[in-house]
């Protein structure tokens, strides 16, 4: 059974960075996409970009180049992103969220809530 | 980038009626591979959200097959034939076609 587990809430002060993680079990983590996406209220889900574990190739939206970092650990099959330069207009629920066989966006991760706030 | 417009925002259903979401793409969705990258994704409340339907038309293992996919191009339609409680939450479309990939902004189930 695939599984995505991602690391839990971040509370975090603005200008701060923050690296959530998402660990894979149940499937080859190194054959299949990793995207990220993020929630937010009134902005609906935005899609902040993918990593390939076999060979760590990215592809990021313009809109986070600079502001996320994909990245992976195929040791632990966990996939990471980085986010910086915090501001309160970050503050969202980001998911993780795998493909498998052609199958784009098959399994996610439960969410991880970053609130940005002094 | 390319965006996707769902409608309707909202939908207020009995159990067993059967409805309709639209999703409008800004340009067609047909990649140059042949395939057409147009998912369907359901949102429960608490939830992450779920794939139902992948390529336009092909449904997710596990599904219920009251839920089916439809279109080309630039329109396509989620119909769910006899709406179940378990159906309620917020339905997304979702293109990986064309980089960024893009969602359309919802469409809200609700019982009447």
């Amino acid at each position: 059974q695939v599984q995505l587990q991602q690391s839990g809430t971040e509370l975090v002060k603005p200008a701060s960075s923050v690296k959530i993680s998402c660990k894979a079990s149940g499937y080859t983590f190194t054959s299949h996409y990793m995207h990220w996406i993020r929630l937010q209220p009134g902005n609906g889900l935005e899609w902040i970009g993918w990593i390939y574990p076999g060979n760590g190739n990215t592809k990021y939206n313009q809109k986070f180049d600079g502001k996320a970092t994909l990245t992976t650990d195929r040791s632990s099959s966990t996939a990471y992103m980085q986010l910086t330069s915090l501001t309160s207009e970050d503050s969202a629920v980001y998911f993780c969220a795998g493909n498998y066989e052609g199958h784009w966006f098959a399994y996610w991760g439960q969410g991880t809530l970053v609130t940005v706030s002094s | 980038d390319v965006v996707l417009t769902q409608t309707p925002p909202t939908l207020s259903a009995t159990i067993g009626q059967s409805v309709s979401i639209s999703c409008r793409s800004s340009q067609s969705l047909l990649h140059r591979n042949g395939n057409t990258y147009l998912n369907w994704l359901l949102q429960r409340p608490g939830q992450p959200p779920q794939l139902l339907i992948y390529l336009v038309s092909r449904l997710e293992s596990g599904v219920p097959n009251r839920f089916s996919g439809s279109g080309s191009g630039t329109d396509f339609t989620l119909r769910i034939r006899g709406v179940e409680a378990e159906d309620l939450g917020v339905y997304y479309c979702v293109q990986s076609t064309h980089a960024p990939y893009t969602f359309g902004a919802g469409t809200k189930l609700e019982l009447k």
